[in-house]
This record gives C-alpha cells, sequence and structure tokens, in this order.
C-alpha cells in the first residue's frame, strides 16, 4: 500500500514563473491538505481539499491555489514566484471521518528554491 | 489563534541516555489533540505521539512518553533509551477537535534539531 507521494522531489524555478505541485494520497484517503515549510521553521497550512472543493485556506495570499481531482490527488499551484516563496511543500491525506482524532499522513514533499 | 512554542533549537543526548524536549502552546479551546512529530532527513514527517486533552493520562508509545499539564499548557516529550536514529527535527502541533472549519488543521511550532551521538 503507497503511502502519500509528491512530486517532483525537487525542482528550481526563477522569479515571477509559476509552478505545479502535485500529490496523491494514500490509499483510500478523500483530503488532502498543503502545507509550507520554510528553512529552520516549522510547517504551516496552506489550504485543504474535500470533495475537489477547497474547504479551509491558511492566511497565504491568492497566488496560492489548488485543486482536487476525481480520484481525490491534487495539485498545488503558485504563480508569480517569489524569493520567499522557497521551501518544502508537504502534503497529508487524511480520510475525513478520521480526521477529528489527528489521523494525518505526510508526504516526502517537494523542495522549491526560487532563484 | 492557536500557536504552539519550543524553546529548544538544538538539544543533543548520548545513545541510550534521556531527553526531554519541551513544548509550551496558547488556546482557548477545551477540546483538542497535541502531537509530536518526528522528521528526518529524509523529510517526512512521522507521527510520535498523540495526546488527547481530555485525557487525564499520559500517552506512551514504547520509548517515546509525553508529560502533559493541561492548566499549564505544557506539553513534553520524553524518549527514553535514545537511539541513533532518533536524530531528528522534532516538531509539536497542536489541533483542534470537533467539526468545524478547522477541522484536520495542525499548528506546529518551530522545532527542535535532536541530535544523538554514540
Amino acid at each position: 500500500d503507497a503511502g502519500v507521494t509528491q512530486s517532483p522531489t525537487h525542482l528550481i524555478k526563477t522569479r515571477g514563473q509559476q509552478v505545479t505541485l502535485r500529490c496523491s494520497p494514500k490509499s483510500g484517503h478523500d483530503t488532502v491538505s498543503w502545507y509550507q515549510q520554510a528553512l529552520g521553521q516549522g510547517p504551516q497550512f496552506i489550504f485543504q481539499y474535500y470533495e475537489e472543493e477547497e474547504r479551509q485556506r491558511g492566511n497565504f495570499p491568492d497566488r496560492f491555489s489548488g485543486h482536487q481531482f476525481p480520484n481525490y490527488s491534487s495539485e498545488l499551484n503558485v504563480n508569480a514566484l517569489l524569493l520567499g516563496d522557497s521551501a518544502l511543500y508537504l502534503c497529508a491525506s487524511s480520510l475525513r471521518r478520521r480526521m477529528v482524532t489527528g489521523e494525518l499522513f505526510f508526504g516526502e514533499g517537494s523542495r522549491l528554491t526560487v532563484l | 489563534a492557536q500557536t504552539v512554542t519550543q524553546s529548544q533549537p538544538e538539544m543533543s543526548v548520548q545513545e541510550a541516555e534521556t531527553v526531554t524536549l519541551s513544548c509550551t502552546y496558547d488556546t482557548s479551546e477545551n477540546n483538542y489533540y497535541l502531537f509530536w512529530y518526528k522528521q528526518p532527513p529524509s523529510r517526512q514527517m512521522i507521527l510520535v505521539i498523540r495526546q488527547e486533552a481530555y485525557k487525564q493520562q499520559n500517552a506512551t508509545e514504547n520509548r517515546f512518553s509525553v508529560n502533559f499539564q493541561k492548566a499549564a499548557k505544557s506539553f513534553s516529550l520524553k524518549i527514553s533509551d535514545s537511539q541513533l536514529g532518533d536524530t531528528a527535527m522534532y516538531f509539536c502541533a497542536f489541533m483542534k477537535t470537533g467539526r468545524g472549519s478547522t477541522l484536520g488543521r495542525l499548528y506546529f511550532g518551530r522545532g527542535t534539531q535532536l541530535t544523538v551521538w554514540p
């Protein structure tokens, strides 16, 4: 049983470009959350998707957008990249009815470097 | 708003010894979970231990145990018989329980880098 998989593992972009990160949740999971972890910081919640809709959003600008597909996989898009967007982007998946007990599984993240 | 504070950026311990990592949090909620996650160089967040706020008994998972002081809003992690494989960044995290607009959202501290040396 595959866990949460994210792609790509590393990527380098330049300021002003756009990037798309992908996440496949653990088998059977229906909810995907995205976190941004800047160097030396704890992860910060970006948003959460369930039933193909954004259900919650953290304090991130509209340049950050996402999507969830019918197979529950998800994408995180960031437009007009800034140097400060350099970070590890983590995806966490869960089964919604089990989220009340904090059952989340994380992927290994996508390391984005903006030059 | 929920905040989680880890005041120890780095800790080190000799193999087989015991170490305690500190965490404090601030919330006005009564029902919540607290977590310790481990993040090794592989970057994947791995759940170490979980505590429900309404449970007075401290959680234990093998060599890992917590000291949960609800009134003091303190949640420390004790690692006994430390092993080289315990070397990692450790994050304390908070989550409100119950259904609502913040279901499943974790609030993390800044982490403590633990190094276990031979």
